[in-house]
């Protein structure tokens, strides 16, 4: 069964302390591994594609990588604007659904 | 701005009654979605149509019916509602198949 895991829940920084969000997938045939962002009240904004081990994205403070089993969302030095819900999505070679996991509550402390 | 619109941001219904909720997208995708979230589920796909004039099933349609109405338009229908409906609904958009859906700003839907 295709399922994405997210961890840790809820995630407290420091402005400028950097940390690692996981995400972790069982799917059988990997065509996309998705990152977003939420803010409350708000849909989910589109970050990063990942579609291959090995692959790297980067946009400002994140930097997004990709395994074979997980991805890791890296926040360098955040900010408090960083305060978000991160959600990881997978996409299987088979069919058209994307699973998405609970997400990542980030709060950055100024 | 280019987008998906959802229409209402916010509804209350009783047991029992029905409603449509709207969305359009202006960025000529094919693929539109509906999804709704709750706490501690994350995002759940209702149904989703693959292009214009063809609608399939998700995750979790009981209760729901969906129209494509045209390319720009996703309507997604409540017959009776229910307390488990009450949820925040999503519809989204996506151009392509290696592509990330572009998500409306949601509808907050509460069945008493």
């Amino acid at each position: 069964e295709d399922q994405v895991t997210q961890s840790p829940e809820a995630l407290r920084l420091q402005e400028g302390e950097s940390s690692s969000l996981n995400c972790s997938y069982t799917v059988s045939g990997l065509r996309g591994l998705f990152w977003y962002r939420q803010d409350p009240g708000k849909g989910p904004e589109f970050l990063f594609t990942l579609y291959s081990a090995g692959e790297e994205k980067e946009k400002e403070r994140l930097k997004a990588t990709l395994t074979k089993k997980e991805s890791f969302l890296h926040i360098t030095a955040p900010k408090p604007e960083d305060s978000a819900t991160y959600l990881c999505a997978v996409q299987a070679n088979t069919g058209n659904q994307f699973y998405f996991g609970t997400g990542t509550s980030l709060t950055v402390i100024p | 701005n280019a987008g998906v619109t959802q229409t209402p941001k916010f509804q209350v219904l009783k047991t029992g009654q029905s409603m449509t909720l709207q969305c359009a997208q202006d960025m000529n995708h094919n693929s539109m979605y509906w999804y709704r979230q709750d706490p501690g589920m994350g995002l759940r796909l209702i149904y989703y149509s693959a292009s214009e004039g063809t609608t399939d099933k998700g995750e979790v349609p009981n209760g729901y019916n969906v129209s494509r109405l045209n390319k720009r338009e996703f309507s997604l229908r409540l017959e009776s509602a229910a307390p488990s409906q009450t949820s925040v609904y999503f519809c989204a958009s996506r151009g392509g198949q290696s592509y990330g859906y572009t998500f409306g700003s949601g509808t907050r839907l509460t069945v008493v």
